[in-house]
């Protein structure tokens, strides 16, 4: 099956800074998906792309849809203590005929006080 | 908020033993996808249906593992028998279209 490659593995930053976090695959992908996922919790929807370039921000979070549709990035600005957890990306190859989602395996925000 | 609902949100079992896990779709959407996670794999897709229909079901070990959807408001994945490499989170999850919601999944012990 596909593979996402999703980097960092984990981070730890100081409250207040800016957190960057992107995806990359070999394949073309038509739709890119970032989940939050918190202990104990299924992964909630932040943010989706459908269309290569496309940037999308929810509050502090932007992403955007690569133009080679290989790729995406995921940015938090001004970080908070409840930004902890594990952000995946997750995205549908455009070249399969399941409507499954393939995920990354996730960045692990942690943030200092 | 609607929401996808999913029991029981733990199991504790033994070798042998059969699992059902059930699901409830969010109202009005027509795909659903039962996930695996752990730590080795990360998430991973077993089956999905839409409009009731097993759509694909490629991920998931046939000879121990079955995905039904008896109507639109109740999806069940069973293990039977269960092995200590079912171990995992179990994640349940509807979408209309492009997007998925996830329920917060049934932690399933293997003993």
């Amino acid at each position: 099956g596909q593979q996402l490659n999703q980097s960092p593995q984990s981070m730890f930053i100081q409250e207040g800074e800016d957190v960057s976090m992107n995806c990359t695959s070999s394949s073309i992908f038509n739709t890119w998906l970032w989940y939050k996922q918190e202990p104990g919790e299924g992964p909630v929807l932040l943010i989706a792309l459908y269309k290569a370039g496309e940037l999308t921000s929810n509050g502090r979070l932007t992403a955007q849809f690569g133009i080679t549709r290989k790729d995406s990035f995921l940015n938090i600005s001004a970080s908070i203590p409840s930004d902890v957890g594990i952000y995946f990306c997750a995205g549908r190859w455009s070249g399969g005929g399941a409507d499954g989602l393939t995920f990354g395996k996730g960045t692990h925000l942690i943030i200092q006080p | 908020d609607a929401r996808v609902t999913q029991t029981p949100r733990h199991k504790v079992t033994e070798m042998g033993q059969e699992v059902t896990m059930r699901c409830q779709p969010i109202l009005g959407h027509n795909t659903v996808f039962w996930y695996r996670q752990t730590m080795m794999q990360g998430l991973e897709l077993l089956a999905y249906f839409r409009n009731r229909a097993p759509l694909d079901d490629s991920g998931m070990p046939k000879d121990r593992f079955s995905a039904e959807m008896p109507d639109a408001t109740l999806a069940t994945l069973k293990i039977q028998p269960s092995e200590p490499r079912d171990s995992a989170v179990y994640f349940c999850a509807s979408g209309f279209k492009e997007t998925q919601y996830f329920g917060p999944g049934t932690r399933l012990l293997v003993l």
